[in-house]
């Protein structure tokens, strides 16, 4: 199993531009979560999808929009990519919603120029 | 507000010297509460998780955490510590309250560990 998988890896982006990250996973999870990280800041939750054809507001929505695909992939985007988007994204499924444990995908590391 | 905080950011340590990293919280009714490691350049994994009953929980690799819910917090602590320990920890908590799902990491703790 591989587990949570992101694509891509790595990112630059000029102000303005959108793009979509890509998360999936090969847990038979329900639930799905994106976060960001900043220093200082700890992981902060964007969107998060409870179950298929669900999904939420996390923390620290503005400025980005989900789609959950499938149960399997749950895809996060930039409309117009601004300088304070500027992070290190990670998606996380968990078995079922609120109470269990989360497993992350290795990360995407986004500049915005 | 709802909150939880890591009081210690950066922790140097010698190896086999013993570790306590502090984590309160502040939510109110049930709780389920984690402890994640993220290694250098890898992503975040868990290293043990609180539900319900023994309130001295044990992880992987020799880490322990105390629930003690009189005062919000959830330790996590190691007798011995090894050069491999270096990663930030990060403490969650999960609650639902007022209806509303949350899911709150704390905003780390990094560890270096001196050979």
């Amino acid at each position: 199993n591989a587990g949570v998988t992101q694509t891509p890896k790595f990112q630059v982006l000029k102000t303005g531009q959108s793009m979509t990250l890509q998360c999936a996973q090969d847990m038979n999870h329900n639930s799905m979560y994106w976060y960001r990280q900043d220093p200082g800041m700890g992981l902060r939750l964007i969107y998060y999808s409870a179950s298929e054809g669900t999904t939420d507001k996390g923390e620290v929505p503005n400025g980005y929009n989900v789609s959950r695909l499938n149960k399997r992939e749950f895809s996060l985007r930039l409309e117009s990519a601004a300088p304070s988007q500027t992070s290190v994204y990670f998606c996380a499924s968990s078995a079922d919603f609120s109470s269990y444990e989360q497993y992350f995908g290795p990360g995407t590391r986004l500049t915005v120029t | 507000a709802q909150s939880v905080s890591q009081h210690n950011h950066h922790v140097i340590l010698s190896e086999a010297a013993s570790l306590e990293l502090g984590c309160n919280y502040s939510y109110g009714g049930t709780v389920n509460l984690f402890w994640y490691v993220q290694y250098p350049g890898q992503h975040l994994q868990l290293l043990l998780k609180y539900f319900s009953g023994d309130p001295l929980v044990k992880g992987i690799k020799g880490f322990e955490a105390e629930f003690i819910k009189s005062k919000f917090s959830f330790n996590l602590r190691k007798p011995s510590v090894q050069w491999s320990d270096t990663a930030e920890y990060f403490c969650a908590v999960s609650a639902t309250t007022s209806g509303t799902y949350k899911y709150i990491f704390g905003t780390g703790t990094r560890l270096k560990v001196l050979a």
